[in-house]
């Protein structure tokens, strides 16, 4: 089975500061991970993935995340926030083949304040 | 090139009655997944398909769900019998292949059951 937890439901931060959203898996086999955002009404939009490539991802809207085995973490990085990066960030794992369905945290809600 | 649409974008029913949502994929991807977004549960897995078959439908919560897709293109999920904890924003994702490809989510169908 596979499970994913993001640590902090609401993070709040200034614009132009450090963005820090955290996730940390469960997985028997070897995961894939996923960041997605979906902003007011809208679906899911893909930041980046982890497929067992090289271990630090970058994605777009300057987002990155490093995969961290031994931590078992997948956290999602942002040098410096922006006001359009407020939105509900989902971090996400899956198999492959017939178990490639996503298993989702329950979300974060970035709040970017001036 | 068209992203992943879903009909109707929002839909409100009378307990008991059926409804059905519909979900058009990206044109040539295989694989096409449900979820269902509640404020209770979060992002949940439903159902997924490759091709025209259904070899995930660990999701489902009740007989009261069911899902097909024809011609390896369009998919249909049906409630019966709507219960009012059915409320729910319904995603639908396609992907060219099962494995590490990237999930296109549609914007969704939110179905409000009165």
């Amino acid at each position: 089975a596979q499970s994913v937890t993001q640590l902090g439901s609401h993070v709040s931060v200034s614009e132009g500061a450090l963005v820090l959203l955290r996730c940390n898996y469960s997985s028997s086999v070897p995961p894939y991970l996923f960041w997605y955002v979906q902003y007011p009404n809208q679906g899911l939009q893909l930041l980046l993935k982890y497929t067992s490539a090289a271990t630090l991802v970058k994605g777009i809207n300057g987002f990155e995340a490093e995969f961290k085995k031994s931590e078992t973490s997948f956290h999602l990085t942002k040098p410096s926030a922006h006001m359009s990066d407020a939105a509900e960030y989902f971090c996400a794992v899956s198999g492959t083949g017939t178990a490639s369905k996503l298993t989702f945290g329950t979300g974060t809600r970035l709040q970017v304040t001036l | 090139g068209a992203g992943v649409s879903q009909s109707p974008s929002n839909k409100v029913t009378e307990k008991g009655k059926d409804v059905e949502l519909r979900c058009d994929p990206i044109s040539g991807h295989t694989a096409l997944y449900w979820y269902r977004q509640s404020l209770g549960q979060g992002l949940e897995f439903l159902i997924y398909f490759q091709g025209n078959s259904a070899p995930d439908k660990s999701g489902l919560p009740s007989d009261r769900f069911s899902a097909e897709r024809t011609g390896g293109s369009v998919s249909t999920l049906t409630i019966q019998r709507t219960q009012q904890e059915d409320s729910a924003v319904y995603l639908c994702a396609s992907s060219p292949w099962t494995g590490t490809e990237t999930q296109y989510f549609g914007p969704g169908t939110r179905l409000l059951v009165l």
